[in-house]
């Protein structure tokens, strides 16, 4: 597609069930991120992945969250065991390169009830 | 210990008039620099962008200055519309890093 997708756009989830947030990055960006953006807060990064090295997990902030992104393209995001802190906009984002910045999808808001 | 840092959560600018958005860094080893904007219910959209190599990046309405030595840039806008009504978002990365780091961003709005 022309742009980075998300789905879904919305999801609302009882707290300790699992979610799982998927991004369909632009064809061809070897680059992909994952953010978040709690309520009032900038946008916090959680992991990065290129090309087939192995993913920047530096920004997770527990090991309840994992992604992974598979043939270089689609990647998930998954909270185990969700909490209500984890609610915030998840957004993901894909790049050619370093100097080309990154293109952003519209993001996954997630609410745990 | 935030690495980029937008002091000013919001800004209010009569339509015409210049919109100034600040931000601040203390990670000397960030090279490349972006603001972003981005409206409710959508993902933050690319603005502008300068490297460390220049002190000025100019696109139509939109001027970004760095100032090294202060670990400084600003973001312009001449002149200010509704529609840049907005939150502003700034952003940094260094050579060593594959991550852009933000700020928390400023809410510009333009008011007619």
């Amino acid at each position: 597609g022309a742009g980075v997708s998300q789905s879904p756009s919305n999801k609302v989830t009882e707290k300790g069930k699992d979610v799982e947030l998927r991004c369909d990055p632009i064809s061809g960006h070897t680059a992909l991120y994952w953010y978040r953006q709690s309520l009032g807060q900038g946008l916090e990064f959680l992991i990065y992945f290129q090309g087939n090295s192995a993913p920047d997990k530096s920004g997770l902030p527990s090991d309840r969250f994992s992604a992974e992104r598979t043939g270089g393209s689609v990647s998930t995001l998954t909270i185990q065991r969700t909490q209500q802190e984890d609610s915030a906009v998840y957004l993901c984002a894909s790049s050619s390169g370093r100097w080309n910045g990154y293109t952003f999808g519209s993001g996954t808001r997630l609410t745990v009830v | 210990d935030q690495q980029v840092k937008q002091n000013s959560p919001s800004l209010s600018v009569q339509e015409g008039r210049i919109s100034i958005l600040n931000c601040d860094y203390t990670n000397s080893m960030f090279d490349y620099f972006l603001w972003y904007k981005k409206y409710p219910a959508e993902g933050p959209t690319f603005l502008i962008s300068i490297s460390s190599i220049k002190d000025k990046n100019e696109d139509g309405r939109f001027t970004v200055f760095l100032n090294k030595s202060a670990k400084h840039l600003s973001l312009h806008i001449v002149p200010s519309q509704p529609g840049d009504s907005a939150v502003y978002f700034c952003a940094a990365s260094a050579g060593s890093q594959g991550n852009l780091i933000f700020g928390k961003g400023t809410k510009l709005s333009v008011k007619p």
